[in-house]
């Protein structure tokens, strides 16, 4: 069955930042792209960013264009969320998703909590 | 860039059809045959239940269906269950390596 774990989530003051991490097994990882969606308390989801399936031409939201990184370890089946610069809005459940043009699969997320 | 416009709550009762539907453009929904409908319960991790407009992931109960008309999608589901009771969020590809969600439906069964 597939598995996606997050972790990393946590409580960090405003400007600071954080590495959301995203193990995954059960699937031929290095052959699925891979999705950074996010949900607000109380909110809606918001996709956040892309790794293609050979680690090439990641893809952001404007919101968090220039602030966030994804990457992957196809080595380790791992996708990663380099988080800088946070800021209030940015307080969220974090998920992994995989998927091409549609989010198959889902992590169980992890908050993230952006307050001084 | 603005989400995808779904109504904020539907209900129906057990055994009766609600649509949901999602507003978007022609630059989303009505560019690319790419619409899914997740679903979600209270403290849960999102659930695929329709993708590419009309399919099925395996173990969907084909009580649940997808439609698309121009620049809105269509999520309906029939036979409704006290189970079905969750948000439900459509998405879209949008071009450019990027995706997009509506604002989420309450479905609530009486």
């Amino acid at each position: 069955q597939v598995q996606m774990v997050e972790s990393g989530g946590g409580v960090v003051q405003p400007g600071g930042s954080l590495r959301l991490s995203c193990v995954t097994s059960a699937f031929t990882f290095n052959t699925y792209d891979m999705h950074w969606v996010r949900q607000a308390p109380g909110k809606g989801l918001e996709w956040v960013a892309l790794m293609r399936y050979d680690a090439t031409r990641p893809s952001y939201a404007d919101s968090v264009k220039g602030r966030f990184t994804i990457s992957r370890d196809n080595s380790k089946n791992t996708l990663f969320l380099q988080m800088n610069s946070l800021r209030d809005d940015d307080t969220a459940v974090y998920y992994c998703a995989r998927g091409t043009h549609f989010f198959s699969s889902w992590g169980q997320g992890t908050l993230v909590t952006v307050s001084s | 860039q603005s989400a995808l416009t779904q109504p904020a709550s539907v209900s129906g009762s057990p055994g009766q059809s609600i649509a949901i539907s999602c507003a978007g453009t022609s630059s989303d929904v009505g560019g690319y045959d790419s619409v899914a409908w997740y679903q979600q319960h209270p403290g849960k991790a999102p659930k695929l239940v329709i993708y590419d407009v009309t399919k099925r992931p395996s173990g969907v109960p084909d009580r649940f269906s997808g439609s698309k008309s121009v620049n809105t999608a269509s999520l309906t589901i029939s036979g409704l269950q006290a189970e079905d009771e969750a948000d439900y969020y459509c998405s879209s590809f949008r071009g450019s390596s990027t995706w997009v969600f509506g604002g989420g439906t309450k479905l609530t069964v009486l």
